[in-house]
């Protein structure tokens, strides 16, 4: 099984700076790799597919990157509703591939 | 639009059976696959169970294999999980979520349900 590894946990950030998190696989997924947020008492919600590929109605300030063991995705300038968890998910691997144990971004 | 909308949720004993329902609407569901996610409180999300567009192929996480089953009824745009033998464990909010493919194949998950939580206890 893949193992999908989310750095840091948690990650403090002001409203209007940027941030990063990362998605480490513990072998190449290609760019099989998805991001979702979610928000407290809220289903996931898909943002980046394809490792870079923002999804429908996702804001620009959302970017993916990567490819084979190591992800990045960015927000360029941190808006309060982006404060959230957020997770990778690798779909490499049949049936359903394997998500990473998320990264809490919450207001420095 | 895409909706999916779980029911089914409870409280129920260990060793005993629920049933989920995921009630589909704003797409033609009996062209995707389906599937079963769940969420353990405070913690992180695990697959369950996925079945084909026509309900021919189905997988389970083995965590839940021999437990549970994975069902759909393409006539009335619902995914159903039968959960017997329910342990302690299995207490989660459970989502059904689509993929934009009616194969069983490695996919993103593109509309989740708001889900439906279950709790195991006695």
């Amino acid at each position: 099984e893949i193992v999908m590894t989310q750095s840091p946990a948690t990650l403090s950030v002001s409203p209007g700076e940027r941030a990063t998190l990362s998605c480490r696989a513990s072998q190449s997924v290609s760019s099989n790799l998805a991001w979702y947020q979610q928000k407290p008492g809220q289903a996931p919600r898909l943002l980046i597919y394809g490792a870079s590929t923002r999804a429908t109605g996702i804001p620009a300030r959302f970017s993916g990157s990567g490819s084979g063991t190591e992800f990045t995705l960015t927000i360029s300038s941190l808006q309060s509703e982006d404060f959230a968890v957020y997770y990778c998910q690798q779909y490499n691997n049949w049936p359903a591939g394997t998500f990473g144990q998320g990264t809490k971004l919450e207001i420095k | 639009q895409v909706q999916l909308v779980e029911s089914g949720g409870g409280v129920v004993q260990p060793g005993r059976s629920l049933r989920l329902s995921c009630a589909a609407s704003g797409f033609s569901f009996s062209s995707f696959a389906m599937h079963w996610v769940r969420q353990a409180p405070g913690k992180g999300l695990e697959w369950v169970a996925v079945t084909s567009f026509d309900g021919s192929n189905k997988y389970f996480a083995d965590s839940v294999k021999d437990r549970f089953t994975i069902s759909r009824d393409n006539s009335k745009n619902t995914l159903y999980l039968q959960m017997n033998s329910l342990r302690t464990e299995d207490t989660a909010v459970y989502y059904c979520a689509r993929v934009g493919v009616g194969a069983i194949e490695p996919y993103y998950f593109d509309y989740w349900g708001q889900g439906t939580l279950v709790t195991v206890s006695s």
